[in-house]
């Protein structure tokens, strides 16, 4: 049974400042993802990531892929406060018709 | 493209009803859509995969008579809440599979509050 696990689940950060958020999965993936969700709202794809190595960067937010180490990281630069919102990571475990796991999510917070 | 819409985008109903979502492909053939439940402040949880013109997979725990789905067209799929309760109000998310790929496209969510 494929798990994906993310740390931290919860993150409070200062404007300007960097973090990474990890995302450890169980099994062989072929594929990665990762979403923004705000509050009330349904979910906003932010990456996938298809490789080992892979390695892709939208504006503050970086996010790579390690298939060997079966981790993800999504990076964060310099972050304001509209960055705010909870961040998934999901996981397909092979191609076809299946269903992504959910990693719990990380809640950032960027405060002043 | 590759938009998809639900509908109602919020539902509000008392307990025993049933309440019908749609899940839409807009502009794109969806032979599976997936349905998800997500209780406020967590993740997403699978309750269905949804093939068009086959009986859906239901996932372990999720009563297939009580959340029917009908997925009838290429880029239509129907989850039904049967006699709903209190414990039944989420906010909940399909996904469509765009036919030949393996990429998912979200809709909005509906969000389901039963008195």
């Amino acid at each position: 049974e494929l798990k994906v696990e993310q740390n931290p689940l919860f993150l409070s950060m200062q404007e300007g400042k960097n973090y990474t958020i990890y995302c450890n999965y169980s099994t062989t993936s072929d594929r990665l993802y990762w979403y923004r969700q705000d509050p009330g709202k349904s979910l906003e794809s932010l990456f996938v990531l298809l490789s080992n190595g892979a390695v892709k960067q939208e504006g503050r937010l970086m996010a790579s892929l390690d298939t060997k180490a079966r981790l993800s990281t999504l990076h964060i630069t310099a972050a304001v406060h509209d960055l705010s919102a909870t961040y998934f990571c999901a996981v397909d475990s092979y191609s076809g018709n299946t269903p992504l796991v959910f990693g719990k999510g990380t809640r950032l917070s960027v405060i002043a | 493209g590759a938009v998809v819409s639900q509908h109602p985008s919020r539902v509000i109903c008392k307990s025993g009803t049933s309440v019908k979502i749609e899940c839409r492909s807009l502009d794109f053939q969806a032979t599976t859509m997936f349905w998800y439940r997500q209780f406020p402040k967590q993740s997403l949880m699978l309750m269905a995969t949804s093939n068009e013109g086959s009986k859906a997979t239901y996932e372990q725990g999720v009563e297939k008579d009580k959340f029917l789905i009908n997925h009838a067209s290429l880029t239509l799929s129907t989850l039904t809440v049967t006699s709903a309760h209190p414990e039944d109000s989420s906010f909940y998310i399909c996904s469509a599979e765009r036919t030949g790929t393996d990429t998912q496209y979200f809709g909005p969510g509906t969000r389901l509050t039963v008195l």
